[in-house]
């Protein structure tokens, strides 16, 4: 599976767009980028994954560049609820199938 | 919301105990998972299988071992207990392979201390 980067931490204001980036550079034809969250320790949630087309579902939105090699999670309105740890991840969708979840960013909506 | 429970949700006990920490799923997925995280760290991944009677070693070496004899159910049994086993062990599922989709489904975790 592809690496990727991203920041260590970031902030945004409350009621503001929180945009997250993620560089994978690495990225081959056949792997998806996710993206999870962790709120304080509890288990991962499931946010929002694509492949090469621009996502948007009830939580966020995934922009890709026409190239693959970076993304941003956009989330719309954050709230003090989106305070977490946030995790890009680049999986093959053939074979292995294991998520590497590396150490994210860590956001912080301050009120 | 994801159907996937692991008890107990903490758990502390003394060295040299055996402990079965639980997870179970009612999606019907083939896939699952354990995962180990020490408090601000990265998760790791311990054990998976990819359906009944099939149970892999992860990237994270550990003592502990996984059984997989139902679908639903994917218990985690550390034989002999010690200190430096205190962690958070996540439980997750999947849908089957070659879907295009690998979004799992995480439990709530179980906190281990071990004295």
């Amino acid at each position: 599976d592809a690496k990727t980067t991203q920041p260590t931490s970031m902030d945004c204001a409350e009621g503001r767009a929180a945009n997250l980036p993620c560089n994978h550079s690495t990225i081959s034809g056949n792997e998806y980028v996710y993206w999870y969250r962790q709120i304080h320790s509890q288990g991962p949630q499931y946010i929002i994954h694509g492949l090469k087309n621009n996502e948007t579902n009830e939580m966020a939105s995934l922009i890709i560049t026409e190239d693959r090699k970076s993304s941003t999670l956009i989330l719309p309105h954050a709230t003090l609820r989106d305070t977490a740890v946030y995790y890009c991840i680049v999986s093959s969708t053939f074979g292995n199938e294991k998520l590497t979840f590396g150490t994210g960013t860590r956001l912080t909506i301050i009120p | 919301e994801a159907d996937i429970y692991q008890t107990p949700r903490y758990l502390v006990i003394g060295t040299g105990k055996k402990i079965t920490l639980e997870c179970s799923q009612t999606m019907g997925h083939d896939k699952m998972y354990w995962y180990q995280q020490d408090p601000g760290m990265e998760l790791h991944l311990i054990h998976y299988s990819y359906g009944v009677n099939s149970t892999e070693k992860g990237d994270l070496s550990s003592e502990s071992t996984v059984s997989r004899i139902r679908t639903e159910h994917f218990p985690l049994t550390l034989e002999s207990a010690r200190p430096s086993h205190t962690s958070q062990y996540l439980c997750a599922s999947s849908e089957s392979a070659f879907t295009g989709k690998n979004i799992q489904y995480f439990g709530a975790g179980t906190r281990l201390s071990v004295l």
